[in-house]
């Protein structure tokens, strides 16, 4: 899997965009973009991803570069509840040859200040 | 309705217990994983089942037993548990083996050794 860097720790005002980046200069050309969030104590959940097209759901936009090297995540209106380890990770959507897994890195901790 | 239910949610025991974990998912994915989360907070593989076959085997060691009776279910059991073990246990199931959308985790298995 292609590598992914992504600053340590971010804050956000609370009711402003959260931004978040991440850097994946060598993702392969089958390989996507995902983002997980983990909120404190709980499990990680799936928020979005991506190949090279923009996304958007109901609870973030995901913005990729045109050479596919970077991407941010949005939250458009981040709330205190957004406050959480956020992980960007890159893999094909359905590899070939053996099973693979969802490997984390360190992520990013969004901090949303009231 | 709870997607990826684990129980218990806390387990504290002493060294040289022997413990179990389950683990139930009602989203009929194909795939169970279980990860462990230290306590320096990162998230590892430890197993994966597809249908009921053990497809994933990180080195873990072989205290460390899985169990799958049917394909919603996937149980860890762990013998002559260590204090390094103690970490937050997460289990997780996603639609296919070679996917890495849509995984949904469970709460997680505070497990503690003392």
């Amino acid at each position: 899997d292609a590598k992914t860097t992504q600053p340590t720790s971010m804050d956000c005002a609370e009711g402003r965009a959260a931004n978040l980046p991440c850097n994946h200069s060598t993702i392969s050309g089958n390989e996507y973009v995902y983002w997980y969030r983990q909120i404190h104590s709980q499990g990680p959940q799936y928020i979005i991803h991506g190949l090279k097209n923009n996304e958007t759901n109901e609870m973030a936009s995901l913005i990729i570069t045109e050479d596919r090297k970077s991407s941010t995540l949005i939250l458009p209106h981040a709330t205190l509840r957004d406050t959480a380890v956020y992980y960007c990770i890159v893999s094909p959507r359905i590899s070939s040859g053996s099973a693979r897994q969802l490997t984390f890195g360190s992520g990013t901790q969004l901090t949303v200040l009231p | 309705d709870t997607a990826v239910s684990q129980t218990p949610k806390y387990l504290v025991t002493q060294m040289g217990n022997d413990k179990s974990i389950k683990c139930e998912q009602n989203l009929g994915h194909d795939t169970m994983y279980w990860y462990k989360q230290d306590s320096k907070k990162f998230l590892k593989i430890m197993f994966s089942y597809n249908n009921k076959e053990l497809i994933i085997n990180e080195t873990v060691p072989n205290r460390f037993s899985p169990k799958s009776p049917d394909k919603a279910h996937l149980n860890l059991h762990i013998n002559s548990l260590e204090l390094g073990d103690s970490a937050v246990y997460f289990c997780a199931s996603s639609p296919g083996d070679r996917v890495a959308w849509g995984y949904t985790f469970g709460s997680g298995t505070r497990l503690t050794v003392v």
